[in-house]
């Protein structure tokens, strides 16, 4: 079945600085790459999400990037602010059962 | 428009006892997938479901089984709990074939406690 893994799991940027969370996943069928926020004690927040037919997205300060052919894909958070802070889970998903395979989580912490 | 809503907030039960767990998906939404989340770990998929049957389920046994509804609002019910079942529920709906049942939008989550 699919796998997925995330690195860091803990990633402490300067204010302003920029972020980068990496995720590799192991099935070639995987085709939904979602991104999500969470907040200790709250809900995961959707933040960001490519499909496998897209290189890159941006979304103000966010991108994500995904290379199929390596099977990783990437979130990218650009001068990072306090609200920042949070864990981060990226996921992956196969079209045919539309399961999320979650990752570990990154632990973001934005120093000021 | 209401999100995703789930009840109740908290549960504590002790172990043997049963639990059943409630989600309403966001309006226009017909697919609702279940997860655990344990502490300081990411979510878990339990099962999902749409036109009111069970469509995929991830490695969690016979005691959880769970239910849709007409309306698409869902129930989780766990049987027999263990202490191990104590985590975050949370639920998540998605928008369905038409704007695709990958994607996710999750609810505020029921913290159980199992004693």
């Amino acid at each position: 079945g699919e796998n997925v893994e995330q690195h860091p799991s803990t990633l402490s940027v300067q204010e302003g600085d920029s972020a980068v969370i990496k995720c590799t996943y192991s099935d070639s069928a995987s085709n939904y790459f979602p991104w999500y926020k969470q907040e200790l004690g709250k809900r995961p927040q959707l933040i960001i999400d490519i499909r496998s037919n897209v290189g890159e997205k941006k979304d103000q300060r966010i991108a994500v990037t995904l290379n199929k052919t390596a099977k990783h894909f990437s979130l990218h958070i650009t001068e990072t602010q306090p609200e920042d802070s949070a864990v981060y889970f990226c996921a992956a998903s196969i079209k045919s059962n539309y399961q999320l395979i979650w990752g570990a989580g990154t632990k973001l912490i934005i120093k000021p | 428009d209401a999100g995703v809503t789930q009840s109740p907030t908290h549960l504590i039960k002790t172990r043997g006892q049963q639990v059943t767990l409630r989600c309403s998906p966001k309006s226009g939404h017909d697919t609702v997938s279940w997860y655990q989340q344990a502490l300081g770990q990411g979510p878990q998929f339990i099962f999902q479901y749409y036109e009111e049957e069970e469509r995929q389920r991830g490695n969690f046994p016979d005691r959880f089984s769970g239910h849709q509804f007409p309306n698409y609002s869902s129930e989780l019910n766990v049987n027999a709990l263990l202490l191990g079942d104590s985590a975050l529920y949370l639920c998540a709906s998605s928008p369905g074939l038409a704007g695709g049942r990958d994607t996710q939008y999750f609810g505020p989550g029921t913290r159980l406690t199992v004693l």
